[in-house]
C-alpha cells in the first residue's frame, strides 16, 4: 500500500518552514526520506525507525508516530538548494527489505 | 568507492524487443533493490535481493519481467516482449548490511531510461 504524502507541492522564500507529511494505513517499521532533484536519482536523507532511533541529515529533520502510522520532515530555514522532490517511503517490517515510495512533493525555494 | 552504476543509461527500443539492464552495486551492500520511476510519481518496487537470492517481486511485476543476482554481486534486470507501458526509468539501488537498522539506506543509481517505440 502506497503512503499518502502531503501537500503536493510547496513554494516557499528562502529562509521560511516548511513541513511534509507522509501517512500510511498499515504498521510501520520505518520511515525513510529521499530527496531527488529533477535529472538525478533520489538521495537519502533520513531513516527513522520504530521505538524512535533515528539517523540523517544534520540540517533536516523528522518525527515518526508509531500509533498514526504518520512521519513529518521539517525543513527549516529553507535554502535554494532544498529545492526537489522529496519522497518517503515506508518499510513494514525490520525483516523485510521492501521499501514502498510515496508519490512524492515538490518543493521550490525561491530567493 | 564509485557508487551504484547502471548500464546503459538511456535504451530506445521498438515494442516488442527484448531488453536487459545491469547494475552494479557499491561493493560491500549485499542488499540491491530495482525500482521503476515514471514522470512525476514516486519509485514504485520491483524487486530485491540479498546476496544472489531474490526474496521479494511485486505482484504488479508481470512475467515479463525477470532479474538475477549471479554471486550476489552485479544485478540484471531483463524486460521481454516490451510494451509501451514500460517506458520508464528503472532504478537500480544498494543498501549496507542489514543490522539493527533493518532496510538500510538506500544508494541509488543513475538509472536506465527505457523508450519504446
Amino acid at each position: 500500500q502506497q503512503p499518502v504524502q502531503s501537500p503536493q507541492a510547496v513554494i516557499l522564500r528562502e529562509g521560511e518552514d516548511a513541513v511534509i507529511n507522509c501517512s500510511s494505513s498499515k504498521a510501520l517499521y520505518s520511515v525513510h526520506w529521499y530527496r531527488q532533484k529533477h535529472g538525478e536519482a533520489p538521495v537519502f536523507l533520513m531513516i527513522l525507525l520504530k521505538g524512535g532511533e533515528q539517523k540523517g541529515h544534520e540540517k533536516i529533520s523528522a518525527s515518526f508516530n508509531e500509533k498514526k502510522q504518520q512521519s513529518s520532515l521539517y525543513l527549516t530555514a529553507s535554502q535554494l538548494s532544498y529545492s526537489g522532490t522529496y519522497f518517503c517511503g515506508t518499510g513494514p517490517s525490520s525483516n523485510t527489505g521492501k521499501l514502498i515510495f510515496g508519490q512524492g512533493t515538490t518543493l521550490q525555494v525561491k530567493p | 568507492d564509485t557508487g551504484v552504476s547502471q548500464d546503459p543509461r538511456h535504451k530506445i527500443t521498438k515494442r516488442g524487443q527484448n531488453v536487459t539492464f545491469r547494475c552494479d552495486p557499491i561493493s560491500e551492500h549485499n542488499r540491491l533493490y530495482w525500482y521503476r520511476q515514471t514522470l512525476g510519481q514516486g519509485p514504485e518496487f520491483l524487486t530485491y535481493f540479498q546476496n544472489e537470492a531474490q526474496l521479494e517481486k511485486s505482484r504488479l511485476l508481470s512475467d515479463r519481467f525477470s532479474a538475477e543476482r549471479p554471486k550476489g554481486s552485479f544485478s540484471t534486470l531483463e524486460i521481454q516482449r516490451t510494451e509501451q507501458g514500460d517506458s520508464a526509468m528503472y532504478l537500480c539501488a544498494s543498501s549496507s548490511p542489514v543490522g539493527p537498522l533493518g532496510t538500510g539506506e538506500l544508494f541509488f543509481g543513475e538509472g536506465s531510461r527505457l523508450t519504446v517505440l
